[in-house]
């Protein structure tokens, strides 16, 4: 059965990079038929999608999130990374790292897995 | 304010019919693209209930009925549990934003 699993620190400091890892387990991250993604939800803003990638490294990011967001992957260990540089408050949230059902239509995606999500807390 | 709008609370007895609405506009799912709809009950990730508009993957209730019509989307829940007091999301892709996009969520209490 599928588990993804989200790790990294619980508290970043304003102006930092934030760096969380999600590992796969019970399927393999190279695969041709999910995505890859994260998601967080705050209090403020609920849930937002961060970005996705595909195995041949096609990568799709919120354009909100204005060139701060890298999501990278280990196939080694069956892992992939969210990097989020010069965090802010309104970057506090809960992560989430999800899978994604590659569909006919790329737009058309939904997310079928989650991880069980990791609290991040920026600090000042 | 979220590009798709849900009502914040709606709620029901046991046993009732509800209706969860989300309202977007010709740049998300007046487009065509899909809408699909999340449960989270508190301290959980959310879970899919409806992909695809209207199919509800294995496991799902068969209580659990989603719609697309214009530019907007409706989740039915139909008789009405205990269980089904949770948060619910619908999920579809904006063109303008370049961006897959969730509504605010819809507060369910069973009464």
């Amino acid at each position: 059965q599928l588990q993804l699993q989200e790790s990294g620190p619980g508290l970043v400091k304003a102006s930092e990079t934030l760096s969380l890892t999600c590992s796969v387990s019970g399927g393999f991250i190279r695969t041709t038929s999910y995505y890859w993604a994260w998601i967080r939800q705050s209090p403020g803003k609920g849930l937002e999608w961060i970005g996705s990638f595909y195995y041949s490294a096609t990568t799709f990011y919120n354009p909100s999130l204005r060139g701060r967001v890298t999501i990278s992957i280990d196939t080694s260990k069956n892992q992939f990374s969210l990097r989020l540089t010069s965090v802010t408050a309104a970057d506090a949230a809960v992560y989430y790292c999800a899978r994604s059902p590659v569909e006919m239509a790329t737009n058309d995606n939904y997310f079928d897995a989650w991880g069980q999500g990791l609290l991040v807390s920026v600090s000042s | 304010q979220s590009v798709l709008t849900q009502p914040p609370s709606v709620s029901g007895a046991p046993g009732q019919r509800v209706i969860i609405s989300c309202i977007g506009s010709s740049s998300n799912i007046g487009a065509g693209y899909d809408v699909h709809w999340y449960q989270q009950v508190p301290g959980a990730a959310p879970k899919v209930l409806i992909s695809g508009n209207t199919n509800r993957p294995s496991g799902v209730p068969d209580r659990f009925f989603g719609s697309k019509s214009g530019t907007s989307a409706s989740l039915a829940i139909t008789g009405l549990q205990a269980e089904d007091e949770a948060d619910y999301y619908c999920q579809s892709y904006d063109s303008d934003l370049s961006a897959w996009l969730f509504g605010g969520g819809t507060k369910l209490t069973v009464l």
